[in-house]
């Protein structure tokens, strides 16, 4: 079973440039989440999706970022404009809906550098 | 207010040395303490779920406990492979997970 797909893997853009990056969850996964990771730090939950609903984007920065889940399959994350302090590692994950199957499988993420 | 505190924040041990990893947590209504593994430049990847003060959890070298206010992870006579990062991460009642900040493992030969 393929696991949860994340693209680019690394991005290195100019501040105020715009980003986005892309994430294909498990096949059959309803709830898909977008994290942030800052160095020597966990994963900070930036958005979750069931299925094609934003539940829970408190902690999104909505003057900037910006994510869509059309279909309630893949997914995409958007900054613009990125500033310095986005420089960070991109997590999607996702989870299949249950008490006991609710358990998040992590992609590669996508680490970005903005110069 | 919902948190997870892991500590140690960095542990050195020498292979075959046994030690506990700690995560003490507070939130409301625990459904699900979960522990990953990640390695540098990857994805956590997952290890353990546990779900009532008791329960146990063990794959090779690693055993997950958990109590009602902590988990430990256990790591019984570590080798080299085993050096990472372990996050832990508890899931409240509005299936929202927060996650610690994670114990850097070191095992030298």
């Amino acid at each position: 079973e393929a696991g949860v797909v994340q693209s680019p893997r690394y991005k290195i853009i100019e501040k105020k440039q715009p980003v986005a990056f892309w994430c294909n969850p498990i096949s059959g996964h309803n709830t898909l989440y977008w994290y942030l990771q800052n160095l020597g730090q966990g994963p900070e939950l930036l958005i979750r999706y069931e299925n094609e609903e934003a539940v829970d984007d408190s902690q999104l920065p909505k003057d900037r970022f910006s994510a869509e889940r059309l279909k309630g399959v893949d997914s995409t994350l958007k900054i613009q404009p990125a500033e310095l302090g986005d420089s960070a590692v991109y997590l999607c994950a996702s989870s299949s809906r249950g008490e006991s199957t609710d358990t998040q499988y992590f992609g590669p993420g996508t680490r970005l550098t903005v110069l | 207010e919902d948190q997870v505190t892991q500590s140690p924040e960095a542990l050195r041990l020498q292979e075959g040395e046994s030690s506990s990893l700690n995560c003490s947590y507070t939130v409301s209504g625990l459904r699900g303490l979960f522990w990953y593994r990640q390695d540098p430049g990857k994805g956590p990847e997952f290890l353990f779920t546990l779900y009532s003060a008791g329960e146990e959890k063990e794959k090779e070298r690693l055993k997950a406990t958990l109590t009602k206010k902590e988990s430990f992870l256990h790591i019984t006579a570590p080798k080299p492979e085993d050096s990472a990062t372990y996050l832990c991460a508890a899931r409240n009642t509005g299936n929202q997970f927060y996650f610690g900040t994670g114990t850097s493992l070191t095992v030298i030969p």
